[in-house]
């Protein structure tokens, strides 16, 4: 396998469930994101890893909750969502460089459709 | 607040002709990176180009080219010689330095692109 790849791809649950999404990065970055698009808004940023520690948590609720074991997989475990959670959760990795240098794109995976009932 | 704008919602283009797209967006750092990204209906972000802030020329790669112009703080796309394959979502994106998320990139709001023939 190459790239990013997320499982699953499509996820339906109801509001008490508990579950997890999983990315796996096979290209060697050292940094992983997670980011939630809903339909009405821009693509939110909701955690990073760099080099397997956490950086950021964007004000996500705790019903949320992110695990980097390693550089190549990032997981988002889920619990107790609400309707409004339900999204294309997007899994992105990076080789972090300079500040400035065109090799800190990220590379995204094709996503995972959740929909909360 | 919002630091990406992209104005147009919709955009059609004729198979063939050339199309822009616009994004407009705010920083004060002198350090930073613009991003165009194409998501296809399959939902995975596809990075399409890069430009820096110190660069001194428009990037370009194939048929995609950058018009950088920082004095306007604008970055618009341009696809030359359209294809029906090019329909997507179009996502401008900004990297700037954060103490926290370091090199995670803001997201316009996107631009649907539809290639007629």
């Amino acid at each position: 396998e190459t790239g990013v790849t997320q499982t699953p791809r499509h996820l339906v649950m109801g509001m008490t469930n508990k579950k997890s999404l999983k990315c796996e990065q096979h290209l060697g970055h050292n940094a992983m994101y997670w980011y939630k698009q809903s339909a009405k808004k821009p693509l939110e940023l909701m955690f990073v890893y760099s080099l397997e520690e956490r950086v950021e948590n964007n004000s996500v609720p705790s019903r949320f909750s992110p695990e980097c074991p390693n550089s190549s997989h990032l997981f988002l475990h889920l619990h107790t969502l609400q309707p409004e959670d339900s999204a294309l959760y997007l899994c992105a990795s990076s080789q972090i460089q300079g500040v400035d240098s065109g090799a800190n794109v990220l590379t995204f995976g094709a996503g995972s459709r959740l929909t909360v009932l | 607040a919002q630091k990406i704008t992209q104005t147009q919602p919709g955009m059609f283009v004729q198979e063939k002709e050339a199309v822009t797209l616009d994004c407009t967006y705010d920083t004060s750092d002198p350090s930073y990176g613009l991003f165009w990204y194409k998501q296809p209906s399959s939902g995975e972000m596809i990075f399409l180009i890069y430009q820096g802030s110190y660069d001194q020329q428009n990037a370009t790669e194939g048929r995609y080219s950058l018009n950088f112009q920082k004095a306007r703080k604008s970055a618009n796309l341009v696809i030359s010689a359209s294809q029906l394959g090019d329909s997507a979502m179009y996502f401008c994106a900004m990297r700037e330095w954060n103490s926290n998320s370091g090199y995670a990139l803001n997201f316009g709001k996107g631009t649907s692109l539809l290639v007629t023939p």
